[in-house]
């Protein structure tokens, strides 16, 4: 099945700088790979994704770069902000034409700092 | 719009009792459903995935069960409780359309087994 890494586990900014966090995943077949926002004690919430027939997306502050060839794509946020503290979590699925059965990363904390 | 309803948020159940946890969606028909495990500090693992009433697959074994008694209704069930049952159990949806769509998840129910 699908595996997918995620790194770092932990990672620190001070507000305004930019973050980068990478996943790799195992099964080339895969045509999707959103990223999950995920506050404490809350539920994960999408906040961007993108499928295989593109290279990148944009959103504001936020952006997706995927590489089918290496197979890893990464989530950049840049302009970084207190509220932007939280759990991060990559996921790759192959859609089947039924259901999309996410395999997920195991989370980056982001923390950002004044 | 779409809203999915998820309850109990909290549960603290003796090791040996019962579960029942569940979910539904409101503003969709046909959705597929799905039942997701938190770990403290972890990733999202797939427990149960249901394309269409009564139709169940399970991806993990263990004492877990779920059921789809009606189109909109996902429900996840243990006759006995195991202490490594405890997490964070987080209903989701998406739709089938010809292609991927969005995952959106409830806001989960927090077990513990003591």
């Amino acid at each position: 099945g699908e595996n997918v890494e995620q790194h770092p586990s932990t990672l620190s900014v001070q507000e305004g700088d930019s973050a980068v966090i990478k996943c790799t995943y195992s099964d080339s077949a895969s045509n999707y790979f959103p990223w999950y926002k995920q506050e404490l004690g809350k539920r994960p919430q999408l906040i961007i994704d993108i499928r295989s027939n593109v290279g990148e997306k944009k959103d504001q502050r936020i952006a997706v770069t995927l590489n089918k060839t290496a197979k890893h794509f990464s989530l950049h946020i840049t302009e970084t902000q207190p509220e932007d503290s939280a759990v991060y979590f990559c996921a790759a699925s192959k859609y089947t034409g039924t259901a999309s059965k996410l395999t997920f990363g195991t989370g980056t904390r982001l923390q950002v700092t004044l | 719009s779409q809203t999915i309803h998820q309850w109990p948020a909290t549960l603290v159940q003796p090791v040996g009792s019962p579960l029942s946890l569940e979910c539904t969606v409101e503003g969709t028909s046909n959705p597929n459903l799905y039942w997701y495990r938190q770990a403290a500090g972890r990733g999202l693992q797939l427990l149960f995935y249901s394309v269409g009433i009564g139709q169940i697959s399970s991806e993990v074994p263990q004492n877990l069960s779920a059921s789809r008694p009606q189109d909109r209704q996902f429900i996840l069930s243990s006759k006995k409780l195991l202490l490594s049952d405890s997490g964070f159990y987080l209903c989701a949806w998406d739709t089938y359309s010809g292609n991927v769509s969005p995952l959106h998840f409830g806001n989960g129910t927090r077990l513990t087994v003591t």
